[in-house]
């Protein structure tokens, strides 16, 4: 089993959608989790940290479920721009300084 | 600042060659990583280190070298090139105040 697991998508939604991604991990003493963003080509950049109460950032919500083991990410009002690869993201078993990443999840968004 | 930078963008190589991918960062973070991307499939960690002359290995390490001399760099050695090796990769660092890696643009590497 890997240690990060995704829906590689692709997902393909209307402009102004609401779509979600969820995320599947092994390591139930992970500590850190994140959601990056990676355009084609491009190297990843943060998209947000996950917390434990779960947490918002304008369009964009995270949760995490620890007793699932699982992160999920929701996009609402869905824009062209968002058009991307979702990287899941937990810190490794053995080292918070290893970061695991799942292959990601393909959103494409259409006009 | 220009952040995490890394030369070459793109480089091709023959079996058995060996070269070195440099990556640098202005931000003066402790922490420095290098990835490998593969098509369909998630970075995976090669070698990583929490500061300089200290050094670690990742998930995939082999055929790899890297070293730490400095706060700001942080070279990846190919020791000897195999077609395996062809990927795309990605140095990061962060610092302690949080979590967040800054990635560098990549670099494609083609091995014949």
């Amino acid at each position: 089993r890997k240690e990060v697991e995704q829906d590689p998508g692709p997902f393909n939604v209307p402009e102004g959608a609401t779509v979600a991604f969820n995320c599947t991990y092994s390591n139930s003493a992970s500590q850190s989790f994140f959601w990056y963003r990676q355009d084609c080509r491009k190297e990843p950049k943060l998209l947000m940290s996950v917390y434990s109460s779960g947490n918002e950032d304008g369009r964009f919500t995270a949760q995490l479920n620890r007793a699932s083991q699982y992160i999920s990410l929701l996009i609402r009002d869905s824009k062209l721009s968002d058009s991307a690869t979702y990287l899941c993201v937990v810190n490794a078993m053995d080292s918070s300084y290893k970061l695991i990443f799942g292959s990601g999840t393909r959103l494409l968004v259409r006009p | 600042n220009a952040g995490v930078t890394q030369t070459p963008k793109f480089q091709v190589l023959k079996t058995g060659q060996s070269m070195t991918l440099q990556c640098a960062q202005d931000m003066n973070h402790e922490y420095m990583s290098w990835y490998r991307q593969d098509p369909g499939m998630g970075l995976r960690l090669i070698h990583y280190s929490v500061g300089a002359g200290i050094t670690d290995q990742g998930e995939v390490p082999n055929g790899y070298n890297v070293s730490r001399s400095t706060t700001e760099d942080f070279p990846l050695r190919l020791l000897s090139a195999a077609p395996s090796q062809t990927s795309v990769y990605f140095c990061a660092s962060w610092g302690t105040s949080d979590n967040e890696q800054f990635f560098g643009p990549g670099t494609r590497l083609t091995v014949l």
